[in-house]
């Protein structure tokens, strides 16, 4: 059965600590992996889709990277802005367009 | 754009009363979708449509629950009778599928309380 597992369960960092979000996936077949912030109250937003094992996109200071199991969304010097719950979701090769979503990491930024 | 519109944002109902979710798409995607989150579930897909015809419906809890998309610009999901443990977020999202994997651009949900 595909899971995607994301740890921690929640994070608390200080402004400007560096850390980073995992989630491990279990698929057969990989076409896509998605990250998205979801902020309270609110509907998911897109941040980055990876295709293949190697890839990495960056946007402002996040930095999401993808191997064959897992992928991790790497927060540079976070800001209280950062703060959210972040979700990883796995589209496998079949022909569906099912989003396998895992449960997400919220995210606290102190200043 | 106005991107995905969801109405209500809220509903309160009392057990074995029908709810209907209305959802309309950003124009020109071809494909929607209906999520159910909670706290000990996450995000569930429920049900999605291609061109206005239902694809995959394997999320979709039991017969109580029944989702149309008479157009492209719409679609309801409908809980027949509800229940309490149908008190969740509701999320609609959509995208232009072309073949290649794309991003879903997700509603704001409506919450639902049954009580």
């Amino acid at each position: 059965e595909d899971q995607v597992t994301q740890s921690p369960e929640a994070l608390r960092l200080q402004e400007g600590e560096s850390s980073s979000l995992n989630c491990s996936y279990t698929v057969s077949g990989l076409r896509g992996l998605f990250w998205y912030r979801q902020d309270p109250g609110k509907g998911p937003e897109f941040l980055f889709t990876l295709y293949s094992a190697g890839e990495e996109k960056e946007k402002e200071r996040l930095k999401a990277t993808l191997t064959k199991k897992e992928s991790f969304l790497h927060i540079t010097a976070p800001k209280p802005e950062d703060s959210a719950t972040y979700l990883c979701a796995v589209l496998k090769k079949g022909g569906s367009e099912k989003l396998v979503f895992g449960k997400g990491t919220k995210l606290t930024v102190n200043p | 754009d106005a991107g995905v519109i969801q109405s209500p944002r809220h509903e309160v109902t009392e057990m074995g009363q029908e709810v209907t979710l209305r959802c309309k798409p950003i124009s020109g995607h071809n494909s929607l979708f209906w999520y159910r989150q909670t706290m000990m579930r996450g995000l569930e897909l429920l049900i999605y449509f291609n061109n206005n015809v239902p694809i995959d419906d394997s999320g979709m809890p039991e017969d109580r629950f029944s989702a149309k998309m008479p157009n492209a610009s719409f679609s309801t999901l409908k809980i027949q009778p509800s229940e309490p443990r149908d008190s969740a977020v509701y999320f609609c999202a959509s995208s232009f599928v072309a073949g290649g994997p794309v991003e879903q651009f997700f509603g704001p949900g409506t919450r639902l309380t049954v009580l």
